[in-house]
């Protein structure tokens, strides 16, 4: 039972715009997000996290928004660059699983084209 | 400073075969986590430990599937007479604590022949 899901298996996007990632969730104990970062042959990178008491949250060029009632995080990118190709994974966890237990949407490939 | 550290980054065994694979954490982080992931989908958990102890297991899909942390640092993962299905790679992360991200090694890349 997938409870997190990434609908878009795909982004191309070019130099300098914007990319949105989305990802949603069917938990609705999920209180706590994250978005990693993944390059073939390599481990998820940390990028960004959300906690639920929160609507966004800001890093350098990332973006998380978070909407508790349509169960809706996305990721904006701005502006997207060469080096941001690479799979991007959303995640969630519940405070009722000590927040230990990862669970990880299918992944967007995002492509940055010059 | 030194990242989480998986070793072997690939093997290769028959079926039937028993694999231990390593995860040597972040120094510090007091909490451990086993995922698997497999082509064209995200990291699965498996299980998760909070200084020695497993904390949840609930991932393990079944009970040729084993982990230890005696010392609260290095962590293995054990596989008892693989099958052709436990292809995938393993990834380890560590955290300082469980409501802190996750920072993952590169994985062992586990093929069962």
């Amino acid at each position: 039972d997938q409870q997190v899901k990434q609908n878009s298996p795909s982004l191309s996007v070019q130099e300098g715009r914007i990319s949105i990632l989305n990802c949603d969730y069917t938990n609705s104990m999920f209180d706590y997000f994250l978005w990693y970062k993944k390059y073939p042959a390599e481990g998820p990178t940390f990028l960004i996290s959300i906690s639920s008491i929160k609507d966004k949250n800001e890093d350098g060029r990332f973006t998380v928004f978070l909407n508790k009632s349509a169960k809706h995080l996305s990721l904006h990118i701005v502006p997207s660059q060469p080096g941001d190709s690479a799979v991007y994974f959303c995640a969630a966890s519940a405070q009722t699983d000590s927040w230990g237990k990862l669970q990880f949407g299918a992944g967007t490939q995002v492509v940055v084209t010059p | 400073g030194a990242g989480v550290s998986q070793t072997p980054s690939n093997k290769v065994t028959e079926k039937g075969k028993y694999v231990e694979l390593r995860c040597d954490p972040i120094s510090g982080h007091t909490a451990l986590y086993w995922y698997r992931q497999s082509l064209g989908q995200g990291p699965e958990f498996l299980i998760y430990f909070q200084g020695t102890g497993a904390a949840d297991d609930s991932g393990l899909p079944n009970d040729r599937f084993f982990a230890v942390r005696p010392e609260g640092s290095v962590s293995t993962l054990k596989i008892q007479r693989t099958e052709r299905g436990d292809s995938a790679v393993y990834l380890c992360a560590s955290s300082s604590q469980p409501n802190q991200p996750q920072h993952f090694g590169d994985g062992t890349r586990l093929s069962i022949l």
